[in-house]
């Protein structure tokens, strides 16, 4: 069974960091794209950011780029992103999701980050 | 990368149809194939119900079906059950190897 599980969120300051880890299972990790994507609170999906297999191609979300980085570490079954220079409108709850067939296949159950002061 | 169009809400009483569309532009839901659409149920996360415009993972039921025409793609939920009452979300790739949601559209069973 394919599982998702997300740690590292919580309550960070404007211009703050955070990091959130995404710990797989169930599946071959390094054969595939990963991603992430967010929903702040009461509203719709927001692609962020995606990962190729072997971390040599990246993708972000224009609002942001600059300030946030996904990477991986295949060894460890794990993605993550750095998050830095919040800002409130960062505020969400953020999934990261494994893809398949250029859709999102698998999701984690999602990990709330808070930016305020 | 601005958000798709879907209309805010739809309805259909048990055993209807409901139709959702999705519109963007040549840069996207035209430009490629790769038209997905979720569900997701309140505090849950999103669910897989239709991938390449038209295909269905396993599992999903043969009551949703999807399709696209030029920029816009749409979902279909025959038979509506009252567990299909859900938000609704498609997405597409677009080009810069990026990717865009729709504004999202509650169904409601009546």
């Amino acid at each position: 069974e394919v599982q998702l599980v997300e740690s590292g969120g919580g309550l960070a300051q404007p211009g703050g960091s955070l990091r959130l880890s995404c710990v797989a299972s169930g599946f071959t990790f390094s054969s595939y794209w990963m991603t992430w994507v967010r929903q702040a609170p009461g509203k719709g999906l927001e692609w962020v950011a995606h990962i190729r297999q072997d971390g040599s191609e990246k993708y972000y979300v224009d609002s942001v780029k600059g300030r946030f980085t996904i990477s991986r570490d295949n060894a460890k079954n794990s993605l993550y992103l750095q998050m830095d220079s919040l800002r409130p409108e960062d505020t969400a709850l953020y999934y990261c999701a494994r893809r398949q067939w250029l859709a999102l296949e698998n999701w984690g159950q999602g990990l709330l980050v808070t930016v305020s002061s | 990368q601005s958000a798709l169009t879907q209309p805010p809400s739809a309805s259909g009483s048990p055993g209807q149809s409901v139709t959702i569309s999705c519109t963007g532009t040549s840069s996207d839901v035209g430009a490629y194939n790769y038209v997905s659409w979720y569900q997701q149920h309140p505090g849950k996360a999103p669910k897989l119900m239709i991938y390449e415009v038209t295909k269905r993972p396993s599992g999903v039921p043969d009551r949703f079906s999807g399709s696209k025409s030029g920029n816009t793609a749409s979902l279909t939920v025959s038979g509506l059950q009252a567990e299909d009452e859900a938000d609704y979300y498609c997405s597409s790739y677009t080009r810069g190897y990026n990717y865009v949601f729709g504004t999202g559209t509650k169904v409601t069973v009546l």
